[in-house]
C-alpha cells in the first residue's frame, strides 16, 4: 500500500552523524516534495528540511542548516536525512513526510512512522 | 519569522460535544493552512488542508475555517475516535506547527 518507512535512527553521542533513511512505496515518489518533520519529547512538531521532486532544490530550518542534509535517490524511491554536529536538542522521532500536490500543495497528506534519534552522551 | 498561536492547549470535552479549536498567525497566510490529527504512538494525520478542504476519507463532522490571520478547527459532533491530539501548520515561506490542542474525555 501507499507509505513511507523510516529507517536508520538510535541512540549517538553529542557531536557525531547519524544518516536516516526513508522507503516509498506504491505511489509515484519522483512526482512529490519530500520532507523531514521531527517531534520533540515535549510533543512539539518541528518542520526540519525540504527535497524538491528532481533534487534541484533544498531548504532546511535555521537551527539545522550546515548540520543537517537531505537528498533523495529517485531510482530507489528513498529519501535520506544525513545529521552531522548531533546536539542534545536534536532528540526527538523523525518523520519523513509527503507534500500533497495541486489543491494540497504545502500541506503533508502522508507521513512515515518515525524513527526515534536520541543523542545523549 | 511568522509565529502561530493555537489554543487551547487542553480540551476536556464528552461525546456529542461540539469543540472549535483556534490558529492565529502573526501575520497573512493565505490560506495557506492545514490541521492533523495524532494519536499517541501514531504519526499525524492530515484532515483539513488550503484551511477549510476536507482530506479525503476525513468524516464530515470535522471541518475548516478561516482567512488571513484566524483560522479553526470545528468537531460537530465529539466522537469516541476523536479524542487525541490536533495540530496546526501554517506556510509562509516555511512550515511552521502550532503547539497543540489536546481533546481528553471530561
Amino acid at each position: 500500500q501507499v507509505q513511507l518507512v523510516e529507517f536508520g535512527g538510535g541512540v549517538v553521542q553529542p557531536g557525531r552523524s547519524l544518516r536516516l533513511s526513508c522507503a516509498a512505496s506504491a505511489f509515484t515518489f519522483s512526482n512529490y516534495a519530500m520532507h523531514w518533520v521531527r517531534q520533540t519529547p515535549g510533543e512539539r512538531l518541528e518542520w526540519v528540511a525540504l527535497i524538491s521532486y528532481d533534487g534541484s532544490n533544498v531548504f532546511y530550518t535555521t537551527s539545522v542548516e550546515g548540520r543537517f542534509t537531505v537528498s533523495r535517490d529517485n531510482s530507489k524511491n528513498s529519501l535520506y536525512l544525513h545529521m552531522s554536529s548531533l546536539r542534545v536538542e536534536d532528540t526527538a522521532i523523525y518523520y519523513c513526510a509527503r507534500e500533497g500536490r495541486g489543491t494540497r500543495l504545502r500541506s503533508f497528506d502522508l507521513w512515515g512512522r518515525g524513527t526515534f534519534v536520541t543523542v545523549s552522551s | 519569522d511568522i509565529q502561530v498561536t493555537q489554543s487551547p492547549s487542553t480540551l476536556s470535552a464528552s461525546v456529542g460535544d461540539r469543540l472549535t479549536i483556534t490558529c492565529r498567525a502573526s501575520q497573512s497566510i493565505n490560506n495557506w493552512l492545514a490541521w492533523y490529527q495524532q494519536k499517541a504512538g501514531q504519526a499525524p494525520k492530515l484532515l483539513i488542508y488550503r484551511a477549510s478542504s476536507l482530506e479525503s476519507g476525513v468524516p464530515s463532522r470535522f471541518s475548516g475555517s478561516g482567512s488571513g490571520t484566524e483560522f479553526t478547527l470545528t468537531i460537530s459532533s465529539l466522537q469516541p475516535d476523536d479524542y487525541a491530539t490536533y495540530y496546526c501548520q501554517l506556510y509562509n515561506v516555511y512550515w511552521t506547527f502550532g503547539q497543540g490542542t489536546k481533546v481528553e474525555i471530561k
